[in-house]
């Protein structure tokens, strides 16, 4: 059974740009969930996708959006990159998720680099 | 929101026992989740805790106590590969969000 996978494993983008990094999930999971992860704050919650629609989301602002397709693919976008946004960012698919979610399991994760 | 503490760092002997404790303040709790994570690498679940009580799973156990705010994880026959940082997550219901919000972490290292 493959893992999570996602794609880019690094990026390096420019001030201002926008980005669109990818997840797929292990086959059957229909629970992808987005963080972010810095030395300075840990690891941040961003947002939760099930079923194509996003059903939890986190404290971060509008530039950082996202979506989920029928296959359970997952793609999350950042809008006017800012140095900032400098991170591992990861995801994780779960069976349920949500509420009910126990175990999650996460990608590689992509290291992308603000400049 | 939330608050979570975990030491930053811990060390100990391979083969012993240790506990890596974690507390936290939340208004809607509905979960608190262990991970190791290796440096370089993604999380990986190790236990998942909703009631009260002990949950154990092999060399590892989690313990949890809703009205204290508090859990611990706790590692037996510690190996060196064991080495990695421990990160307790509470989810909580904010807003009409199920939110998993992550503690730091705490580094143990392992040393024969």
């Amino acid at each position: 059974k493959a893992g999570v996978t996602q794609t880019p494993r690094y990026l390096i983008k420019t001030r201002g740009q926008q980005v669109t990094l990818s997840c797929s999930p292990i086959s059957g999971h229909r629970s992808v969930s987005w963080y972010q992860q810095t030395p300075g704050q840990g690891l941040q919650f961003l947002f939760e996708y099930f079923s194509e629609t996003q059903r939890n989301k986190g404290n971060f602002p509008g530039r950082f959006s996202g979506r989920q397709f029928s296959n359970s693919r997952s793609e999350m976008n950042v809008s006017t990159l800012e140095l900032g946004d400098s991170a591992l960012y990861l995801c994780a698919s779960s069976l349920v998720g949500g509420q009910g979610g126990t175990e999650a399991f996460f990608g590689q994760g992509t290291r992308l680099t603000v400049v | 929101g939330q608050n979570i503490d975990q030491p930053t760092e811990m060390t100990a002997t391979e083969g012993a026992i240790v506990q890596i404790n974690c507390t936290y303040q939340t208004s809607g709790f509905n979960g608190l989740f262990w991970y190791q994570q290796h440096a370089g690498e993604a999380p990986t679940f190790l236990s998942y805790n909703v009631l009260d009580g002990l949950e154990e799973k092999g060399r590892f156990s989690s313990f949890l106590s809703r009205s204290k705010g508090y859990s611990y994880l706790l590692l037996k026959e510690l190996q060196m590969k064991d080495s990695a940082s421990y990160l307790c997550a509470v989810r909580d219901m904010t807003g009409g969000s199920y939110i998993p919000t992550f503690g730091r972490g705490t580094s143990l290292i392992v040393h024969p």
